[in-house]
């Protein structure tokens, strides 16, 4: 069965500063992983994902995250955020042989201080 | 605005009452699936749609939820006899042909539910 884990619910940097945010999956498979941002009051909005074309993926908004499959990692990464990236950021996996459907992590809330 | 849209975007309802969630999706899209997402936890998947068929259901959709897609457009959630226990968001996504896996879901802003 697949899962994904985000270690950190919240977390705070400050602006200009360097985020990560982790993402481990299982999957017996190789998987699809995806990263969606969703805004207060928003849906959610894809930010990247990996389809084993390359390991390290860019993203939307100066986003990028890194396939590990040693690690069965996929964290997300933004060398300097702004304030506007205040958001929940949620991982999500998906393969062709199980269901197909994606299985999300339980989200990671992002603060950005001024 | 073309990206998928759900109505109501807020619902207040007593328990034991029927309340009905409407999503449309983007319109080229044949793939529709509803998420349901509580406070602190990522969206879960409850069922999915390939044009007009239901080709799956989560055991998270209990005999008190039905879904329906006429005619493979707009799709409608029905909870009957709501409990406390289905408070939370309810999203829509949508998906073009192809890899089902692979292919990016857009979706909604989402049905909020509380049970009174």
């Amino acid at each position: 069965a697949q899962s994904v884990t985000q270690l950190g619910s919240h977390v705070s940097v400050s602006e200009g500063a360097l985020v990560l945010l982790r993402c481990n999956y299982s999957s017996s498979v190789p998987p699809y992983l995806f990263w969606y941002v969703q805004y207060p009051n928003q849906g959610l909005q894809l930010l990247l994902k990996y389809t084993s074309a390359a390991t390290l993926v860019k993203g939307i908004n100066g986003f990028e995250a890194e396939f590990k499959k040693s690690e069965t990692s996929f964290h997300l990464t933004k060398p300097s955020v702004h304030i506007s990236d205040t958001a929940e950021y949620f991982c999500a996996v998906s393969d062709r042989n199980y269901g197909q459907n994606f299985v999300f992590g339980p989200g990671t809330r992002l603060s950005v201080l001024p | 605005d073309t990206g998928v849209s759900q109505d109501p975007r807020h619902k207040i309802t007593k328990r034991g009452q029927n309340v009905t969630f409407r999503c449309d999706p983007i319109s080229e899209h044949n793939r529709l699936y509803w998420y349901r997402q509580t406070l602190g936890q990522g969206p879960e998947f409850l069922t999915y749609f390939q044009n007009e068929a239901q080709l799956e259901k989560s055991r998270l959709l209990s005999d008190r939820f039905s879904a329906e897609r006429p005619k493979g457009s707009f799709s409608t959630l029905e909870i009957q006899r709501t409990e406390q226990g289905d408070s939370a968001m309810y999203l829509c996504a949508s998906s073009p042909e192809g890899d089902r896996a692979y292919n990016e879901q857009f979706f909604g802003p989402g049905t909020r539910l509380t049970v009174l």
